[in-house]
C-alpha cells in the first residue's frame, strides 16, 4: 500500500491568499485525521471524519478554516484567506475501523505564509 | 482535564547506553495509550498501542510498559538510527488522540 498520500508536499503563499492541502487516506480506512504541528503548540488536531463525515471540528482554528470530505478517498483543508500564523507542518492520518485507534500519518504538506 | 506529559524534553545518550522515556498521563477513562516515532521531514510512525495497566509491548530495541498513571519507552543498547522524537498520545474513546509535545531523543557513536 501506497500510504497516506498528501499534496503538496511544501506551500509557499503570500498572507491573503486561499491554500487548499490536498490528502488520500489509505485504502479501507474509515477514517481521516487533519492535524497541525508546529514548535510552540506541537501537535494538533484540527478536525477528523467517520465515513466522510465530520465528527469533531472543535480544533479547527477559526472560520478561514475549512475541511471537507466528498468521498473515502479524497479530503481538502482550506484556509482562506492564510496568515502568517498559520505557518506549520499540516499533517493527514487515517486508520481502519478494525485496527484499534491506530493512526498513520502522511508525509505531511510544509506551509509557509508570507 | 484530560492530558499528557512527557519527559524528558530532550536525551542525549551514547551508543548502547539503556534509558526511558515518560509520558505521565491523567486521563478520565483511558481507552489507549500510543507511542509514536517521528524523524525530521517526516509524518509519526506508528510503534505500539497499550490499552491496560501491566501491559507491555516489545519492538527490537524498544519496549512500551503501562501504569496506572503513566507509561515508559525503555530503549536498550540504543543505536543511532533510534535518533528521533518520541510522541506519546491517549485516546479516552472514540478516535481522537490527544498528543504529547514529544521527547527528542539524540543517539550518539
Amino acid at each position: 500500500d501506497a500510504g497516506v498520500i498528501q499534496s503538496p508536499r511544501h506551500e509557499v503563499t503570500e498572507m491573503g491568499q486561499e491554500v487548499t492541502l490536498r490528502c488520500k487516506p489509505i485504502s479501507g480506512h474509515n477514517s481521516l485525521f487533519w492535524y497541525r504541528q508546529t514548535m510552540m503548540r506541537g501537535l494538533e488536531l484540527l478536525i477528523y471524519f467517520n465515513n466522510n463525515v465530520p465528527i469533531d471540528d472543535s480544533g479547527m482554528p477559526e472560520d478561514r478554516f475549512s475541511a471537507k470530505m466528498p468521498n473515502a478517498s479524497f479530503s481538502t483543508l482550506k484556509i482562506q484567506p492564510s496568515e502568517p500564523r498559520d505557518s506549520a507542518v499540516y499533517f493527514c492520518a487515517s486508520s481502519h475501523p478494525l485496527a484499534g485507534y491506530e493512526q498513520f500519518f502522511g508525509p505531511g504538506t510544509r506551509l509557509t505564509v508570507l | 482535564e484530560d492530558q499528557v506529559t512527557q519527559s524528558p524534553e530532550a536525551l542525549r545518550l551514547q551508543e548502547g547506553e539503556s534509558s526511558s522515556l515518560n509520558c505521565s498521563y491523567t486521563v478520565s477513562g483511558l481507552r489507549g495509550l500510543f507511542w509514536y516515532r517521528q524523524d525530521p521531514g517526516k509524518g509519526p510512525e506508528f510503534l505500539f498501542t497499550l490499552y491496560s495497566a501491566g501491559e507491555e509491548k516489545e519492538k527490537e530495541r524498544l519496549k512500551a510498559t503501562l501504569t496506572k498513571k503513566e507509561s515508559f519507552l525503555h530503549i536498550t543498547a540504543p543505536k543511532p538510527e533510534d535518533s528521533a522524537t518520541y510522541l506519546c498520545a491517549f485516546t479516552g474513546g472514540g478516535n481522537k488522540l490527544t498528543f504529547g509535545t514529544g521527547t527528542q531523543l539524540k543517539v550518539e557513536l
